[in-house]
């Protein structure tokens, strides 16, 4: 056990749905991550926040969006679903962020768009 | 642009034989480096991690791992494969200026009774 919670562990959804996936850091660590594995893409860094502030993006589409709340919990809101958003969504959390530091990874959750 | 590269894709090893996992980055600088382990359904397990210093690192389960610089390689090692290490291996960067982490394509390691 990483220590770092995500839910839903599935999720199923249509097209054109938007939905919400929730991680909850490692306590203490201030960075949380957001990954998508796909059988096309791999395993594709999404966004990254340190203590509520946006820190780095990376192939992120504009239906996606994120955000890190007061508790340092994230939210990766998805929206007008397609069928090709159908993927493993991994959180992870850092301790700090600029530097050594190694991330821990959740359980993810596994989005199926129909 | 930066990468990280697995050259093998599939590998098949006997229980209790020796195991070793490639994996070659191509950076500015000396990045980062870390092993994770996805076994089926689960999420990423850190086996092991290079920041600095002894180039050879070991990890949990019986695994290390050792930095080459001249030859931009991170190579997984394990002596006496189990049939439990069955699972798909990833090696991954971090340049440190962010902390976004480019992954391999990931090794798919099956053990042979």
């Amino acid at each position: 056990d990483s220590g770092v919670t995500q839910t839903p562990k599935h999720l199923i959804t249509a097209t054109g749905q938007r939905v919400t996936l929730r991680c909850s850091p490692r306590s203490g660590d201030l960075s949380v991550y957001w990954y998508q594995q796909s059988l096309d893409q791999g395993l594709q860094f999404l966004i990254q926040y340190y203590n509520g502030e946006e820190r780095a993006k990376g192939n992120i589409l504009e239906r996606f969006s994120a955000q890190q709340f007061p508790d340092l919990h994230s939210e990766l809101n998805l929206s007008s679903l397609e069928l090709g958003d159908s993927a493993l969504y991994f959180c992870a959390s850092s301790s700090g962020t600029g530097g050594p530091y190694e991330q821990y990874f959740g359980p993810g959750t596994r989005l199926t768009v129909t | 642009a930066q990468s990280v590269t697995q050259p093998d894709i599939h590998i098949t090893v006997s229980e209790g034989a020796s195991l070793e996992l490639r994996c070659n980055y191509s950076y500015g600088a000396t990045p980062y480096l870390f092993w994770y382990v996805q076994s089926p359904g689960q999420g990423l397990q850190l086996l092991l991690k290079y920041f600095s210093g002894d180039t050879l690192v070991q990890g949990i389960k019986g695994f290390e791992a050792e930095f080459k610089r001249s030859q931009s390689s991170f190579n997984l090692r394990k002596p006496s494969v189990h049939w439990s290490d069955a699972a798909e291996y990833f090696c991954a960067a971090h340049g440190g200026a962010t902390n976004k982490l480019i992954f391999g394509t990931g090794t798919l390691l099956a053990v042979q009774p």
